[in-house]
């Protein structure tokens, strides 16, 4: 049973543009969600993330949207940058059932074009 | 930079070795993670210390053996490994395993392949 589900295998966007990656998650008890970044040979790097309490958090060019109604939350990238070309994950966790353990997803490979 | 730092980058052993990776942070966390990452798949969690202490291990087969020396090191002993157990071996640190909204920093990982 997937509880942390990207739909997306693959995004393609143009430099400059909005990139809108889509992180869908079936476990009620998630509280705590987090994007991470991977480039190839290296380990993921964290993003940023966003408490249940909350429906918006920015940092810069990336923002992260929580509508728990959905249970759903999207990372968007605004604008874009050939940098950014790399494999996002989205994860979760259940403070007070299971600690720091993080629920992945399969991952989403984005590819931004020059 | 990453501030968790694993090695080797990169190993390979046969299946009759005894090798082992190890991981170091000096972010003053007191929980530490092994995952095992197969290639285009979300890391899976192997091992969590919290306070130097083995809280979870996801029925990983004792041909891993995790060990904590310290607050700051984390190694992970491998002897007897089998093909498929090559992947990337990554090492992650959390301020500590039972508090709330705390993201996991990951170091680079260690690509181990078995002959």
């Amino acid at each position: 049973d997937q509880q942390v589900k990207q739909n997306s295998p693959s995004l393609s966007v143009q430099e400059g543009r909005i990139s809108i990656l889509n992180c869908d998650y079936t476990n009620s008890m998630f509280d705590y969600f987090l994007w991470y970044k991977k480039y190839p040979a290296e380990g993921p790097t964290f993003l940023i993330s966003i408490s249940s309490i909350k429906d918006k958090n920015e940092d810069g060019r990336f923002t992260v949207f929580l509508n728990k109604s959905a249970k759903h939350l999207s990372l968007h990238i605004v604008p874009s940058q050939p940098g950014d070309s790399a494999v996002y994950f989205c994860a979760a966790s259940a403070y007070g059932t299971s600690g720091s353990r993080l629920t992945f997803g399969e991952g989403t490979q984005l590819t931004v074009n020059p | 930079d990453t501030e968790v730092t694993q090695t080797p980058k990169h190993l390979v052993m046969g299946m009759t070795n005894k090798k082992s990776l190890k991981c170091e942070q000096h972010m003053g966390h007191r929980a530490m993670y092994w995952y095992k990452q197969k290639a285009k798949k979300p890391p899976e969690l192997m091992f969590v210390y919290s306070y130097e202490k083995l809280s979870i291990n996801e029925s990983v087969p004792s041909r891993f053996s995790p060990e904590c020396p310290n607050s700051s090191l984390l190694n992970l002993h491998l002897h007897a490994l089998q093909p498929e157990d090559s992947a990337l071996y990554l090492c992650a640190s959390s301020q500590d395993f039972d508090g709330d909204n705390q993201p996991q920093h990951f170091g680079d990982g260690t690509r181990l392949s078995i002959l």
